[in-house]
């Protein structure tokens, strides 16, 4: 039943590669969020934008950068994986006065 | 600024016990209160929330009351199962104005057969 498609699942990516990661929602959310999470510990938000062609870094410095060119759609780019970009990458998206609702996130392996 | 303290982990526990994650917040105004559940090789779910003081939110047997005297919102459940084993995490989202969440750093629980 989810609402926010990440894709891929898993991937993994030899070092200096271009990767996106895919973010789509069908909610019409104008609010959406990009987190890194190492498994089952800390959320750190890297990216967020609040509607279309408004992004903004979050808390945590990121080599990635984002777009947010259509509504449902919020992809995050890495020019040049290195393995210190290992980690998992979770999207949200934000309704009015509701929480986030997160997509299943992308395990990236940089190797 | 805004944050969530919560109860840091792991937590083990036996089938049928009952389970306490402590949560406190810091923030100005009366903020909305979430617990998001993890479960392995997942991304985050609402498990439920609270958006003033005194309600209680509950869910798949969880419960949490927002307090506002105490700052906190601590999550219980009276007696867990081996599939509630997952990572919890508090957050709180201000009403105003501010339109990302804070979390807290997530406790791990562990239930044994």
């Amino acid at each position: 039943e989810a609402d926010i498609y990440q894709t891929p699942r898993y991937l993994v990516i030899g070092t200096g590669k271009k990767i996106t990661l895919e973010c789509s929602q069908t909610m019409g959310h104008d609010k959406m969020y990009w987190y890194q999470q190492d498994p089952g510990m800390e959320l750190h938000l890297i990216h967020y934008s609040y509607g279309v062609n408004s992004t903004e870094k979050g808390d945590l410095s990121s080599e990635s950068t984002v777009s947010r060119i259509r509504t449902e759609h919020f992809p995050l780019t890495l020019e040049s994986a290195r393995p210190s970009h290992t980690s998992q990458y979770l999207c949200a998206s934000m309704a009015a006065n509701y929480g986030y609702t997160f997509g299943s996130g992308t395990r990236l392996t940089v190797v | 600024g805004n944050s969530v303290t919560q109860m840091e982990g792991p937590v083990t526990l036996s089938e049928e016990a009952f389970l306490t994650i402590n949560c406190t917040y810091t923030a100005t105004g009366y903020p909305s209160l979430f617990w998001y559940v993890q479960y392995p090789g997942e991304g985050l779910q609402l498990l439920l929330k609270a958006t003033k003081a005194d309600d209680k939110g509950s869910n798949k047997g969880f419960e949490a009351t927002y307090r506002k005297e105490t700052t906190s919102f601590h999550l219980e459940k009276g007696s867990v199962q081996v599939s509630d084993s997952a990572v919890y995490f508090c957050a709180l989202k201000q009403t105003t104005n501010d339109y990302k969440l804070s979390f807290g750093a997530g406790t791990t629980v562990t239930v044994r057969a």
